[in-house]
């Protein structure tokens, strides 16, 4: 079984500081990662996503995140914080045997910026 | 395109009272899902449909139904409504397996 594991429920920067969001998973196979935010009263948004091709991964609203295998890791970043970037963010799993048998995601992390 | 669409988007049921919830592709997207967000709890896996005609339980299956109506629209149906289901629902449909998923707005359903 998967699992993502997703430290601090709350995070809270100042605009313009680094945005370091944390995503730990667990997985038999190799997956394929995610990472979605959520703005309030809205559905999920794909900001960026891993599946084996560079390690490395940008997205959208300047955001990227590195799949660091030896330490199953795959913390999501932003050098300098925007009002804008408030909201949910959550990190997930799907791993690669085939099927298609949705994700699995984190708990969830709830950005706040600070003026 | 609408993308990922469902209805209602809010709902209140009493206790007992069953519904539908529907939901609908544009994408010709091969899998679709249906999820329930619960504060603290990410979101939990209920059903998907891996292709047209097929169905599979996900983590929290108990309570609900779900039809693959055809390959654009997937039903989520409550029989007997239970406090314990108020939840924020979402549908969500992919390509494939690792493709990303597109996720719909939403339905905020309150069992009383």
């Amino acid at each position: 079984a998967q699992s993502v594991t997703q430290l601090g429920s709350h995070v809270s920067v100042s605009e313009g500081a680094l945005v370091l969001l944390r995503c730990n998973y667990s997985s038999s196979v190799p997956p394929y990662l995610f990472w979605y935010v959520q703005y309030p009263n809205q559905g999920l948004q794909l900001l960026l996503k891993y599946t084996s091709a560079a390690t490395l991964v940008k997205g959208i609203n300047g955001f990227e995140a590195e799949f660091k295998k030896s330490e199953t890791s795959f913390h999501l970043t932003k050098p300098s914080a925007h009002m804008s970037d408030a909201a949910e963010y959550f990190c997930a799993v799907s791993d690669r045997r085939g099927g298609a048998d949705g994700l699995t995601f984190g708990k969830g992390t709830h950005l706040i910026i600070q003026p | 395109n609408a993308g990922v669409t469902q209805t209602p988007k809010f709902q209140v049921l009493k206790t007992g009272q069953s519904m539908t919830l529907q939901c609908a592709q544009d994408m010709n997207h091969n899998s679709m899902y249906w999820y329930r967000q619960d504060p603290g709890m990410g979101l939990r896996l209920i059903y998907y449909s891996a292709s047209e005609g097929t169905t599979d339980k996900g983590e929290v299956p108990n309570g609900y139904n779900v039809s693959r109506l055809n390959k654009r629209e997937f039903s989520l149906r409550l029989e007997s409504a239970a406090p314990s289901q108020t939840s924020v629902y979402f549908c969500a449909s992919s390509v494939g397996q690792g493709a990303w998923q597109y996720f719909g707005p939403g339905t905020r359903l309150t069992v009383t």
